[in-house]
């Protein structure tokens, strides 16, 4: 049964950039019709859909982020990764990951979650 | 962007109750509709897919319509594990957006 699971620095500083890492395990990450997203839920808010990485390396970003936000995919690892730059207070908030069903734009596994906070 | 608007945000209700909840787009999505559902500390877990497919595993006793932009998702008869709260999602256009969730809570 796949699973997916992030890691990363629980605190970054303002201005600095949040890096998480997804790691997949339990499947190949190259298998099936997929792609593969991050989504952020700030404490007692709604999800925000931050962008999502195929494994042919294509990816597409939400706008309100694109300038500063970077996920690239290692099919070797079974990973892939974000990055944001320049983040603020705002940007504190659960961070996920996910597996997307390319039909239907179905978040269909998603991994545990991870604060992030954003503090000097 | 594609707005996804879900009413109401919170509601109460009583085991073995019926519970409805509205996501209406901005826009035309046509069928492009998804249901989650979270519980508290937990990732989102899928109930609905393209509107009104039960996703596998998914007891029956919830189910969802759509008519032109509105979309509704019932759950017949409440039950203690329902308790939750709710998303839609639309997979219509990039980016893809959430609804701001539905609290359902004990009455």
């Amino acid at each position: 049964q796949v699973q997916l699971q992030e890691s990363g620095p629980g605190l970054v500083k303002p201005s600095e950039t949040l890096s998480l890492t997804c790691t997949v395990s339990g499947g190949s990450i190259s298998s099936g019709s997929y792609h593969w997203s991050w989504i952020r839920q700030p404490a007692g808010k709604g999800l925000e859909w931050i962008g999502r990485v195929y494994t042919s390396g294509r990816t597409d970003y939400n706008p309100s982020l694109k300038s500063r936000v970077t996920i690239s995919v290692d099919t070797s690892k079974n990973q892939f990764s974000l990055k944001l730059s320049s983040v603020t207070a705002a940007d504190t908030a659960v961070y996920y990951c996910a597996r997307v069903a390319i039909l239907h734009d179905l978040f269909n596994i998603w991994g545990q979650g991870t604060t992030v906070i954003v503090s000097s | 962007d594609i707005q996804m608007t879900q009413s109401p945000s919170s509601l109460s209700a009583s085991v073995g109750g019926r519970v409805t909840i509205t996501c209406r787009a901005s826009q035309s999505i046509g069928s492009n509709l998804n249901w989650y559902q979270q519980t508290p500390g937990k990732a989102p877990k899928v109930l609905m897919y393209a509107a009104s497919s039960l996703q596998s595993g998914v007891p029956s006793r919830f189910s969802g319509s759509e008519s032109g932009t509105d979309f509704t998702l019932t759950i017949s008869s409440l039950q203690p594990e329902d308790f939750a709260t709710y998303f839609c999602q639309q997979s219509y256009s990039i980016p893809l957006t959430f609804g701001g969730g539905t609290k359902v809570e004990i009455k």
